[in-house]
């Protein structure tokens, strides 16, 4: 199986802070690999899929990139709705399809 | 609108058996593949099963392979998942997942899931 490796754990920051979360894969997975956020309570919902394409809807200040094994999310200037849960989410391998631990990303 | 609800979470014993069920609306149900992910309270995201557009080929993950079985009606629109000889670590709140569609595997949509505590 692929084991997705995501960091940090967690993260505090403030409203306006850039941050970063990478994800790393155990093996290449070109560009196969997919963003969600979670808020306490909710599904997850898809923020971008394919490393780098964002889903309709997501805010502009979401961004993904990467291939092979390490990719990175970038949330440009975090609004209060951004604290959340963020998984990465590999599709090379079938089954399983497997997802990071998480980042649980808490106001500062 | 895509809407996905599942129902069917319970409490239930260890070694006991349960079926969830994920009506669909809002999409030609039998144009996608779908899939059931799980996440245990508090913990990560887990998936477990994905069935294809016509039932015609299903997958399971390691951790329920032999003991779950996934399946669907199309002419209802319902996605099943029947769960048997659960074990306590099968505890979790259990999601189906709609692909986006196509050749790529995204979970494009998410019900918003239901909760199978297996506990004596």
């Amino acid at each position: 199986d692929i084991q997705m490796t995501q960091s940090p754990p967690s993260l505090s920051a403030s409203v306006g802070d850039r941050v970063t979360i990478t994800c790393r894969a155990s093996q290449s997975i070109s560009k196969y690999l997919n963003w969600y956020k979670q808020k306490p309570g909710k599904a997850p919902n898809l923020l971008i899929y394919a490393a780098s394409n964002l889903q309709t809807g997501v805010p502009s200040r979401f961004s993904g990139s990467g291939s092979e094994t390490y990719f990175t999310l970038t949330i440009s200037s975090l609004q209060p709705e951004d604290f959340a849960t963020y998984y990465c989410q590999q599709s090379y391998s079938t089954h399983p399809y497997t997802f990071g631990q998480g980042t649980k990303l808490e106001i500062k | 609108e895509v809407q996905l609800v599942e129902s069917g979470g319970v409490v239930v014993q260890p070694g006991g058996s349960l079926r969830l069920s994920c009506a669909a609306s809002g999409f030609t149900f039998d144009d996608y593949t779908m899939h059931w992910v799980r996440q245990a309270p508090g913990k990560g995201l887990e998936w477990i099963s994905l069935i294809t557009w016509d039932g015609g080929s299903t997958a399971y993950a390691d951790s329920v392979k032999g003991r779950f079985t996934i399946s669907r009606d199309n002419s209802k629109n319902v996605l099943f998942l029947q769960m048997n000889s659960l074990r306590t670590e099968d505890t979790a709140f259990y999601y189906c997942a709609r692909e986006y569609g196509g050749d790529y595997v995204v979970f494009a949509y998410w019900g918003q899931g239901t909760l199978v505590t297996v506990s004596s």
